[in-house]
């Protein structure tokens, strides 16, 4: 079955650096594209990040852009946040999910558990 | 990019039917069919309830229908039951190739 697991999360201080992770399982990791969405504590879910299935395009929430890097390994089946210069508004559980597209219909049909961020002094 | 808006809180009784709206604009909404509802009970991942305004993944039940009409989207649960008590999100393709998402419904059910 299909599993998406993040990992990487924790606490860090601001202006610091954070690399989260994503393994795949149980589908086809290089034919789908893939994002990262953040939900703040108490807060609703706000989308960060998307990637090609091939890593040739990406695309940012303009709260993150010029901080956070998504990349992908698809020899490893895994998707990753490069997250730097955090602040305390990063705070968040981080999802991933995949980016089904078939005949031009798309949505983000599974997502991760989630990892919790925390960015405090 | 703006978050779509959502009502914060809705209501109903077992059996009832309650309709949870998702205005976006003309960039987002108002141009794709790309438009989801995820349903998150607390504590867990959101799970994808509609996709593409109107079509639901295998598992989810019909009681649970999509809608768009211009720049709003809708959610439709019918029958509702003590199970259905969660926080529904929309979210919707963007022009400028995102996603944006609505800022969350709670639903409680009576």
């Amino acid at each position: 079955q299909v599993q998406l697991v993040e990992s990487g999360g924790g606490v860090v201080q601001p202006g610091r650096s954070l690399r989260l992770s994503c393994a795949a399982s149980g589908f086809t990791f290089s034919s789908y594209g893939m994002h990262w969405v953040r939900q703040a504590p108490g807060k609703g879910l706000e989308w960060v990040a998307v990637i090609w299935y091939d890593g040739s395009d990406k695309y940012y929430a303009d709260s993150v852009k010029g901080r956070f890097t998504i990349s992908r390994d698809n020899s490893k089946n895994t998707l990753y946040l490069q997250m730097n210069s955090l602040r305390a508004e990063d705070t968040a559980v981080y999802y991933c999910a995949s980016w089904r597209c078939t005949n031009g219909v798309c949505y983000l049909d599974y997502w991760g558990q989630g990892t919790r961020v925390t960015v405090s002094s | 990019q703006s978050a779509l808006t959502q009502p914060p809180s809705v209501s109903g009784s077992p059996g009832q039917s309650v309709t949870i709206s998702c205005t976006g604009t003309s960039s987002d909404v108002g141009s794709y069919n790309r438009v989801s509802w995820y349903q998150q009970p607390p504590g867990t991942a959101p799970k994808l309830m509609i996709y593409e305004v109107t079509n639901r993944p295998s598992g989810v039940p019909d009681r649970f229908s999509g809608s768009k009409s211009g720049n709003t989207a809708s959610l439709t649960i019918s029958g509702l039951q003590a199970e259905d008590e969660a926080d529904y999100y929309c979210s919707s393709y963007t022009s400028t190739s995102t996603l944006v998402f609505g800022g969350g419904t709670k639903l409680t059910v009576l």
